[in-house]
């Protein structure tokens, strides 16, 4: 069982597109990250966010935590083939040791 | 290498068999996990060191898993008697510090098939 739900799990676009990835919980989490996996190797970290209605942008990615910090979403600009990937959320929970990740968006860019 | 090493990267088992995952954190970390993912979904957690104590193993799916880290470096994960449903990448993880948002280090993983 996740306690964080990904939507829409599988997305096929086109080169230049815009896209939005959700991640959703009914848990409260003190943190939220977003990872990008690639195909036979871990996740690596691009963000993470802290505060309540925080919005942090990384080139052409711009992350935002809900402000009741239950929800997330991750929006592309203009894809790009490279950013082709499994994304995956994952939160913290105050005195909780692990991080919870979420069920994961494969993104494929269309050249 | 600077970052988190596994090995194997690849292993196949029959039915029956025990495997040992290895997982060389990157030195100096604090904390190790291991997470189980299956194909397509985002990793699940199993356990949790911080230096040689096992703080967490409540993510364990049954006692045919075990995890050591004895000198709170290299951790392995021991699965006895695999069954089918044991087939997964197992990703080790490790971070400088523990908790307050410390960021994860990911392994490649090994990737279990169980036949």
């Amino acid at each position: 069982t996740q306690l964080l739900e990904q939507s829409p799990q599988f997305l096929s676009i086109q080169e230049g597109e815009n896209l939005t990835v959700y991640c959703n919980s009914s848990s409260v989490f003190s943190s939220l990250q977003w990872y990008r996996q690639e195909p036979g190797e871990g996740p690596v970290l691009l963000v993470t966010v802290v505060t309540g209605g925080e919005v942090k942008k990384l080139k052409r990615l711009t992350f935002q935590f809900g402000d009741a910090r239950k929800d997330s979403s991750l929006h592309i600009t203009a894809a790009q083939p490279g950013d082709t990937g499994l994304y995956l959320c994952a939160g913290e929970q105050t005195g909780a040791n692990n991080l919870f990740f979420g069920t994961g968006t494969r993104l494929t860019v269309i050249p | 290498g600077a970052g988190v090493s596994q090995s194997p990267r690849y292993k196949v088992a029959k039915r029956g068999q025990d495997v040992a995952l290895r997982c060389d954190p990157i030195s100096g970390h604090v904390s190790l996990f291991w997470y189980q993912q299956a194909l397509g979904q985002g990793p699940e957690f199993l356990t949790y060191f911080q230096n040689e104590a096992q703080l967490d193993k409540s993510g364990l799916p049954s006692d045919r898993f075990f995890a050591e880290r004895p000198e709170g470096s290299v951790s392995t994960l021991k699965i006895q008697r695999t069954q089918q449903e044991d087939s997964a990448v197992y990703l080790c993880a490790s971070s400088f510090r523990a908790g307050d948002n410390s960021p994860l280090h990911f392994g490649n993983g090994t990737r279990l098939t169980v036949t």
